[in-house]
């Protein structure tokens, strides 16, 4: 089976702009959660969608958002970029949810400058 | 929510050492404790899991304790090897169930000196 993919793996853009991040899971698999990745903070869960529906929520501000397509695959949208949203912003899929194995992508890299 | 701690942050050990990494959580509800292994500049891999119906589980020199009642759950890694160098996250899901989400701890950053 083909692993979670993402799109693009690297991004720069300017405190203001919009960003759209791509996230395709392993065949099969129906949930696709996304995590924020910074060296301070590790780990933080944004969200979580599962059948086309977001199913849980994290800690973050509106500006973070994200919808899932009838064939699982996921976006997130960050508008209204700031600084401190430069980080490694990575998705994992798994077959029904978190209680479940989940495999990561390999990430996309976010800079604002 | 549910809180997870990790310590240590850091640990370094000799070659063939055993290295230990201990969290605990805070949502007694919680019942699904996977560990992740990323190396640098790769994404986390899923490494070992444990369910909250099992004290202990095994694979090959890696193994997951977890003790309900405490609230707390180790990772044991035995005869260590330098490819082991990479930092380890712990993660409980929160309010238990599949329609939970994971909470990790801040990880641990291991290495391993031939």
């Amino acid at each position: 089976k083909a692993g979670v993919t993402q799109t693009p793996r690297y991004l720069i853009k300017t405190r203001g702009q919009q960003v759209t991040l791509s996230c395709s899971p392993i065949s099969g698999h129906r949930s696709v959660s996304w995590y924020q990745q910074t060296p301070g903070q590790g780990l933080q869960f944004l969200f979580e969608y599962f059948s086309e529906t977001q199913r849980n929520k994290g800690n973050f501000p509106g500006r973070f958002s994200g919808r899932q397509f009838s064939n699982s695959r996921s976006e997130m949208n960050v508008s209204t970029l700031e600084l401190g949203d430069s980080a490694l912003y990575l998705c994992a899929s798994s077959w029904q949810g978190a209680s479940y194995e989940q495999y990561f992508g390999p990430g996309t890299r976010l800079t604002v400058t | 929510g549910e809180n997870v701690e990790q310590h240590p942050s850091t640990l370094s050990v000799q070659e063939g050492d055993s290295a230990v990494i201990k969290c605990t959580y805070s949502d007694s509800a919680s019942n699904y404790f996977p560990w992740y292994k990323q190396e640098l500049g790769k994404r986390p891999q899923l490494i070992i899991d444990i369910r909250s119906n099992v004290g202990e589980k095994k694979d090959q020199r890696i193994a997951v304790t977890l003790n309900k009642t405490a609230k707390h759950f180790s990772l044991h890694i035995t005869e260590t090897q330098p490819e082991d160098s990479a930092v380890y996250f712990c993660a409980a899901v929160e309010d238990g169930g599949s329609q939970g989400n994971l909470i990790f701890g801040k990880g641990t950053k291991l290495s391993v000196k031939p």
